[in-house]
């Protein structure tokens, strides 16, 4: 069982849409990260949330950290085929050590 | 820029056989973490070394070992390969200040088919 559910598993749209990538767990984490991979490369970080409810924007990305630190949301507005890769949501939990990761969101921007 | 390097993009293995994995970064960093990753598991951490020497078990570290002989270079040893390891392989490090909060850069991977 993951600790860090995502979902969709797969999203497939066409340039210019808008979309939500979910990652929700029943623990609660110290902070959350969102990194994205592109084939053949190594994650990259894209954020990092560490306050309950806060909003982070990153140009077209708005990522938001859940009051209860439970669950994260990233919301792409008007996709480009640039956004296409591999989203993963990752948690520190409180004494932890470890980085733990969701199974992750494939996206495709379709032109 | 931070670089994590590692020895080979693609390998090709026989069962049993002995494999090396080596990993590199440029940036003095003291935490070094190696994770596999699997269609619809996400990464999942092999083992960990936050100094010199110091190693730390994973999630998953059975049919592997590592070592950290020098700051910069953390390998995975795999002693006696099997099929069920054939996987990407990510090599990774971090600062090691607050760990809770801090980056993790990947290195491009290794992906290793055992055959």
């Amino acid at each position: 069982t993951q600790l860090l559910e995502q979902s969709p598993q797969f999203l497939s749209i066409q340039e210019g849409e808008n979309l939500t990538v979910y990652c929700n767990s029943s623990s609660v984490f110290s902070s959350l990260q969102w990194y994205r991979q592109e084939p053949g490369e190594g994650p990259v970080l894209l954020v990092t949330v560490v306050t309950g409810g806060e909003v982070k924007k990153l140009k077209r990305l708005t990522f938001q950290f859940g009051d209860a630190r439970k669950d994260s949301s990233l919301h792409i507005t008007a996709a480009q085929p640039g956004d296409t890769g591999l989203y993963l949501c990752a948690g520190w939990m409180d004494s932890s050590y470890k980085l733990i990761f969701g199974s992750g969101t494939r996206l495709l921007v379709r032109p | 820029d931070v670089k994590v390097t590692q020895s080979s993009r693609y390998l090709v293995k026989r069962t049993g056989e002995k494999v090396f994995l080596e990993c590199v970064q440029d940036m003095d960093h003291e935490n070094m973490f190696w994770y596999r990753q699997d269609p619809g598991l996400g990464l999942r951490l092999i083992y960990f070394s936050y100094d010199v020497k110091m190693k730390e078990k994973g999630d998953i570290p059975e049919g592997y070992s590592v070592s950290r002989e020098k700051k910069e270079r953390f390998s995975l040893i795999l002693e006696s390969a099997s099929t069920n390891q054939t996987s990407m392989y990510l090599c990774a490090s971090s600062l090691g200040t607050i760990l809770y909060q801090e980056t993790q850069y990947f290195g491009p991977g290794t992906r290793l088919l055992v055959l």
